[in-house]
């Protein structure tokens, strides 16, 4: 089956450590994004991929870091930079190109600090 | 960037009835998406809206694109518990495909 998981589902960290999520997706898809999702409000975007080996920040991309060195994986590390990062995380991919086509998300993962 | 506007922020209906969210925005819609979230889940892809006029309609739900290309509406009819959730519009930001603006989503409860 083809698809996006994120994982892992559930996360825990104490305030200062860094933190990596994980996205991977099988659907041949050029483009991938980062979303994070609070209590009442939309999806901000963090970052996103176009093309493997580039990347570009989105609206809330400090005290966030990425990397695209294969085309099906796309993780977040979550840094002790973050002031607030307790929130819900969402990994999508796009096909790419020109023409407008759906973003396809992933399962997303719940991060806690404690 | 692009802002996005829905309303209403949450909605409790009656199932069987019917229900209209709105997605406002100040700029062009180039690419226009709905999509719904159930409770800590990713989103589902509903349907996406390109050209002024647009309507698409999947079972009982029904998505248009206003003429100007600035506001769309989501229809619901004959609501059904399988309904509830979040739904959320999403817009190109520019011209040209790349990435998506979300609104603050309309969170809707069907009551029995």
């Amino acid at each position: 089956d083809g698809g996006i998981t994120q994982s892992p589902k559930y996360l825990f960290r104490k305030e200062g450590q860094n933190v990596t999520l994980s996205c991977e997706q099988n659907l041949n898809h050029d483009a991938m994004y980062w979303y994070r999702q609070d209590p009442g409000q939309g999806l901000r975007l963090i970052y996103y991929s176009q093309i493997v080996n580039d990347f570009q920040k989105g609206d809330i991309a400090e005290g966030y870091s990425v990397s695209r060195e294969k085309k099906e994986s796309f993780p977040l590390t979550v840094t002790s930079a973050q002031k607030n990062p307790t929130a819900f995380y969402l990994c999508a991919s796009r096909l790419g190109g020109p023409s407008y086509n759906e973003q396809f998300f992933g399962p997303g993962t719940r991060l806690t600090v404690l | 960037s692009q802002e996005l506007e829905q309303s209403p922020q949450s909605l409790i209906v009656q199932e069987g009835k019917n229900l209209t969210i709105n997605c406002t925005s100040s700029k062009t819609l180039y690419g226009l998406y709905w999509y719904k979230q159930k409770y800590g889940e990713g989103l589902i892809f509903l349907m996406m809206l390109q050209k002024g006029g647009e309507e698409k309609s999947h079972e009982k739900i029904t998505a248009k694109l206003d003429e100007k290309k600035q506001q769309s509406s989501l229809h619901i009819t004959a609501s059904q518990p399988s309904h509830a959730g979040i739904y959320l519009c999403g817009a190109e930001d520019t011209g040209t495909a790349s990435k998506l603006t979300f609104g603050t989503g309309t969170r809707l409860q069907v009551t029995l």
